[in-house]
């Protein structure tokens, strides 16, 4: 089965400066990838995904992460933060389409943004 | 278009009690998923149907759980009786498809957060 940890449960940054939220993922074969965000009281809102290709890939808000198959990590970054990038970051993984959607979530990293 | 919607926002019920979520998908998603997330922790899934039928729900609690989703659109999550574990945020979330979370991504309700005193 598919796991996914998150190492750091939060971190605080100041604003403007570059952030990085580390995934790592226990799986066979290249899963699907995916970070999601929570701000409070909200639902959880893709911001990007990845399964092949290119393995540095672009998402929503100026987020991007890099998938290291030999570390079997896919970390989220960002160069420079904003206040209102202050929210809960998740790490998913799906096994596929065989599997159809199941999602398996890491538990989580909270972002706190100085001023 | 319209989001996930999900009702009620906030209950708080004693251990014992009965309780019932309910969640109306984006138009059109034919696959939709209630998760449990526990503070501090990531969401899991409870239940997966496509239309009306169920697709996976082996991590659902079924001596107290059940859910239904009877004319394929809309859901209704019930805890019957409640324990003080069961405290946390029920989200539903739907996609357009069932069989590629990649090409069909979920889109997650407002959640609600349920206290059991």
């Amino acid at each position: 089965a598919q796991s996914v940890t998150q190492p750091d449960i939060h971190i605080t940054v100041s604003e403007g400066a570059s952030l990085e939220l580390r995934c790592n993922y226990s799986y066979g074969a290249t899963p699907y990838l995916f970070w999601y965000v929570q701000s409070p009281g909200q639902g959880l809102q893709l911001l990007l995904k990845y399964f092949s290709g290119d393995t540095l890939v672009q998402g929503i808000k100026g987020f991007e992460a890099e998938f290291k198959r030999s570390q079997s990590s896919f970390n989220l970054r960002k160069p420079s933060v904003h206040w209102s990038d202050a929210a809960e970051y998740f790490c998913a993984v799906a096994p596929g389409k065989a599997a159809g959607n199941k999602l398996t979530f890491g538990g989580g990293t909270r972002v706190l943004v100085k001023p | 278009e319209a989001g996930v919607a999900q009702s009620p926002r906030y209950k708080i019920i004693e251990k014992r009690q009965s309780v019932a979520f309910w969640c109306n998908p984006i138009s059109g998603h034919a696959t939709l998923y209630w998760y449990q997330q526990i503070l501090g922790q990531g969401p899991k899934l409870l239940i997966q149907f496509q239309n009306n039928g169920v697709v996976d729900d082996s991590q659902l609690p079924k001596d107290r759980f059940s859910a239904e989703r009877l004319k394929g659109v809309d859901s209704t999550l019930k805890i019957q009786p409640a324990k003080l574990e069961d405290s946390a945020v029920y989200l539903c979330a739907s996609s357009l498809e069932w069989d590629s979370v990649y090409n069909s991504p979920l889109h997650f309700g407002n959640g609600t957060r349920l206290t059991v005193t």
